[in-house]
């Protein structure tokens, strides 16, 4: 079945250091890719998204390309801030949408 | 108004008590979601409504009963919770059941 596969956490870097934050899917044909980002005490919003095959979803500094043939969707981001800690979620919709599959989160510390 | 406001943000209850959580949300949106999350764990899906109508049930027990009363609202009806039911209850819409998710702050719940 559809799957998500995250690095595991927590991940703790020094601020202004290089992040990346590895995903792999396994899924039946080409669905949209999500990152999702959990701030502590709050919900998860929309970080970026793609939708075909070498689409780069960017928002806030962080990037994701969405690569078929390594079936991959890695995030990362060139300078991370003590703002940047939060939980990072890797998800794709399964059955039409209504549903999301998630990774299994990976937590990022960012430390002054 | 881009935001889905769930009430109460905390919740604590005992095993015999009868609670709902509250979801609004004035977007437009026509699918609307409760998901269940325990902490450092990623959201598992509960139910999704679609135009109002139960179309996902992820076989969660009967002690947890949705309801859509009109295109804005969703709640959850609690009734005779467990321990293990303590968790963080996270309320997302969509426009359609294929678009991304919007979530809520969600309500920490904890069952004595």
């Amino acid at each position: 079945g559809d799957s998500v596969t995250q690095m595991e956490g927590p991940v703790t870097l020094s601020e202004e250091a290089f992040l990346t934050i590895n995903c792999t899917y396994t899924a039946t044909g080409y669905p949209s890719l999500f990152w999702y980002v959990q701030y502590p005490g709050e919900g998860l919003q929309l970080l970026l998204k793609a939708t075909k095959a070498d689409d780069k979803g960017s928002n806030k500094g962080f990037e994701a390309t969405y690569r078929k043939e390594t079936t991959s969707f890695h995030l990362e981001k060139g300078s991370v801030q003590v703002s940047d800690s939060a939980v990072y979620f890797c998800a794709l919709p399964y059955n039409q949408g209504g549903k999301l599959i998630f990774g299994q989160g990976t937590e990022l510390s960012v430390k002054p | 108004d881009t935001e889905v406001t769930q009430t109460p943000k905390h919740l604590v209850m005992g095993m015999t008590n009868k609670k709902s959580l509250k979801c609004e949300q004035h977007m437009g949106h026509r699918a609307m979601y409760w998901y269940k999350q325990k902490a450092k764990k990623p959201p598992e899906l509960m139910f999704v409504y679609s135009y109002e109508k139960l179309s996902i049930n992820e076989s969660v027990p009967s002690r947890f009963s949705p309801e859509c009363p009109n295109s804005s609202l969703l709640n959850l009806h609690l009734h005779a919770l467990q321990p293990e039911d303590s968790a963080l209850y996270l309320c997302a819409s969509s426009l359609t059941r294929a678009e991304k998710l919007f979530f809520g702050s969600g309500t920490q719940l904890s069952v004595l």
